[in-house]
């Protein structure tokens, strides 16, 4: 399966911490994505992070990607209740196919 | 900018009667897809359609479901019959045609929660 994996499945914080969740996939990728997910917003792109790059930043957020290992990581700094969402890492290939994880459930405690 | 639409947001049907979800996806956007989400899991693509064309059906169901995109803008994906492992969130989401292998993010509806009874 192309199917990514997220780790850990389920994290939970105090507000203002950092949450760092991981990701690995298993093919040769284009570029990486993360999403959120919460029952407000639905699904929502974060950031992209292609196959040349080795780290991204956006406001709070810090991606980085080591294609040797097939991994990923998404930091989220100074987290907020409003932060509480699943996360998602989705892998295109090449066809702008994404491939999902199974997510990772972030839970920030106010 | 108008997000992704899609109805309805909910429904219930019993297993072996039919349903279909309608989309409308941001203007401009000639790629679309539908997802299927199953609770607990990531979004599994279904269908990618290039304005009417079809891009990617390689994990669609095709003895129950259907979906298509005539006018290359609105799309509806069909099941029929129904099972009840086809209990899911049924997602849309539309993009920018892709060039030069760049990428474009992709901008997901609400969805529609399908319950099979």
């Amino acid at each position: 399966s192309q199917q990514g994996e997220e780790d850990p499945q389920a994290l939970s914080i105090q507000e203002g911490e950092n949450a760092t969740m991981n990701c690995s996939y298993k093919t040769s990728i284009n570029n990486l994505q993360w999403y959120r997910q919460n029952s407000g917003r639905g699904l929502v792109h974060l950031i992209l992070i292609r196959s040349n790059e080795r780290e991204k930043h956006s406001g709070r957020l810090r991606v980085t990607l080591d294609t040797s290992k097939k991994s990923s990581s998404l930091l989220i700094t100074a987290s907020r209740a409003a932060d509480t969402a699943s996360y998602f890492c989705a892998t295109d290939t090449g066809a702008n196919n994404l491939f999902f994880g199974t997510g990772t459930r972030l839970t920030v405690i106010p | 900018e108008a997000g992704v639409a899609q109805s309805p947001r909910y429904k219930i049907i019993e297993k072996r009667q039919s349903v279909a979800f309608w989309c409308n996806p941001i203007s401009g956007h000639a790629t679309l897809y539908w997802y299927q989400q199953i609770l607990g899991q990531g979004p599994k693509l279904l269908i990618q359609f290039q304005n009417n064309g079809v891009v990617d059906d390689s994990q669609l169901p095709k003895d129950r479901f259907s979906a298509e995109r005539l006018k290359g803008v609105d799309s509806t994906l069909k099941i029929q019959p129904a099972k009840l492992e086809d209990s899911a969130v049924y997602l849309c989401a539309s993009s920018l045609t892709r060039m030069n292998r760049d990428s474009y993010e992709q901008y997901f509806g609400p969805g529609t929660r399908l319950t099979v009874t």
